[in-house]
């Protein structure tokens, strides 16, 4: 099993719709989760971090984390055409792992 | 506050020639991380240095190698380089690498090209 699993893309919303971007892990150690997004031919840009049970919110974007279950999501609320890249999951900093994205397409 | 800074942006080298690819941290961050994404594919692990020391190294061959200066800079070494090679490599620094507030930030990467 990857250490780091997420659902596989490319997944496609319309505009204003949710997207929901989903991130399993093996290890139970983990203690904080990253979320970042990379446009194509750009360096990854960390959008969200969660360390805690339950949903941290930042604007438009809602970070879940469920601990028991080793499953993080990312929530993307009234999806706009800029939100069409490949979004990243890393757990913790010292793992030193990503997972391999899941390329989102907001379609107008 | 500057950035974390990446040289050169791009980069065509043959096969079987050596490549330093330099890094410069956000200031004030100890620790500098390398990553080589090849095309379409995600971020592998390279090396992660920390206060001058490597803490921890990724699944590659000893041809990668790198360091850490006193002024927290780092340069990635690959010798004898190989097709396989060309990826986007980039380098990402933290403050703290066990703060949980606080992920990486990267550069922009260099784009290394071996023909």
């Amino acid at each position: 099993q990857k250490e780091v699993e997420q659902n596989s893309g490319p997944l496609s919303v319309p505009e204003g719709a949710i997207a929901s971007l989903n991130c399993t892990y093996s290890d139970r150690v983990s203690q904080s989760f990253f979320w970042y997004r990379q446009y194509s031919g750009k360096s990854p840009e960390l959008i969200m971090s969660i360390y805690s049970n339950g949903d941290k919110e930042d604007g438009r974007f809602t970070a879940q984390l469920n601990k028991a279950s080793q499953y993080v999501s990312l929530l993307i609320r009234d999806s706009q055409p800029s939100d069409s890249a490949t979004y990243l999951c890393a757990p913790s900093l010292e793992k030193l792992t990503f997972g391999t994205g899941t390329r989102l397409t907001i379609i107008p | 506050e500057a950035g974390v800074t990446q040289s050169p942006t791009h980069l065509i080298k043959t096969r079987g020639q050596q490549v330093t690819l330099r890094c410069s941290p956000i200031s004030g961050h100890t620790s500098v991380y390398w990553y080589q994404q090849a095309l379409g594919l995600g971020l592998q692990f390279l090396l992660w240095y920390d206060e001058g020391e490597e803490r921890n190294r990724g699944n590659f061959p000893p041809r990668f190698s790198g360091r850490q200066f006193p002024n927290y800079s780092s340069e990635l070494n690959v010798n004898a380089l190989e097709l396989e090679d060309s990826a986007l490599y980039l380098c990402a620094s933290s403050l703290d690498p066990f703060d949980y507030n606080y992920g990486y930030t990267f550069g922009s990467g260099t784009r290394l090209t071996v023909v």
